[in-house]
């Protein structure tokens, strides 16, 4: 099966800095999203991005399917953006997600 | 609603003694998943339901585990003789285009 693979798996930085967090996959996808789990455990949506770029306020992320890899950025960080972010992945839109291990994230004010 | 719930929030049972987790999707979508959550651990799947069509119980770790669906709305998951190995946070999702997740029920086995 896919297997997701996350990176760095901690991260640490001061507010208003930016980051970029990298998420690998081992087989093609058709279904690649971003979630961000806030410190009371609800996962919020990010970006559903199979392939190319998108761009949410201060959050962008990019997908190269060819290349199999993802990633995710956050600009101008804010100590609201704390918490895990999560990349998953299935082989179709409507199939079970396989999860990265996360990198967690801590902005300092 | 607007958004996916679960119920209970929080659970404490004692090893041995079943339980039952709720799931009620957001209004018009078709399928349901469940995750499981342990402590630091990115999130596992247990089992999709869509529409009429079979469920795939694929992730279920044994045989302990068991979900049903009625129809597109409410889904309970139901973990038979709980073990400590089971206590974790359990997700519900939902999907329309993209998969939507609810709070979580935290089981805690003693």
């Amino acid at each position: 099966g896919i297997q997701v693979e996350q990176s760095p798996p901690d991260l640490i930085l001061q507010e208003g800095a930016n980051s970029t967090l990298r998420c690998n996959f081992s087989d093609s996808v058709n279904n690649l999203q971003w979630f961000h789990q806030n410190p009371w455990g609800q996962l919020i949506n990010l970006f559903y991005i199979p392939s190319g770029t998108k761009q949410n306020g201060r959050l962008s992320a990019t997908t190269v399917a060819t290349e199999r890899y993802s990633l995710l950025y956050i600009s101008s960080s804010q100590t609201t953006d704390s918490g895990v972010y999560f990349c998953a992945a299935s082989y179709n839109q409507g199939g079970k997600l396989i999860f990265g291990q996360g990198t967690e994230l801590s902005v300092k004010p | 609603g607007a958004g996916v719930s679960q119920s209970p929030s929080n659970k404490v049972t004692e090893k041995g003694k079943d339980v039952e987790l709720r799931c009620d999707p957001i209004s018009g979508h078709t399928a349901l998943y469940w995750y499981r959550q342990r402590l630091g651990q990115g999130l596992e799947f247990l089992i999709y339901f869509q529409g009429n069509s079979a469920p795939d119980k694929s992730g279920l770790p044994s045989d302990r585990f068991s979900a049903e669906r009625t129809g597109e709305s409410v889904s309970t998951l139901t973990i038979q003789r709980t073990q400590q190995e089971d206590s974790a946070v359990y997700l519900c999702a939902s999907r329309k285009e993209t998969q939507y997740f609810g709070p979580g029920t935290r089981l805690l086995v003693l």
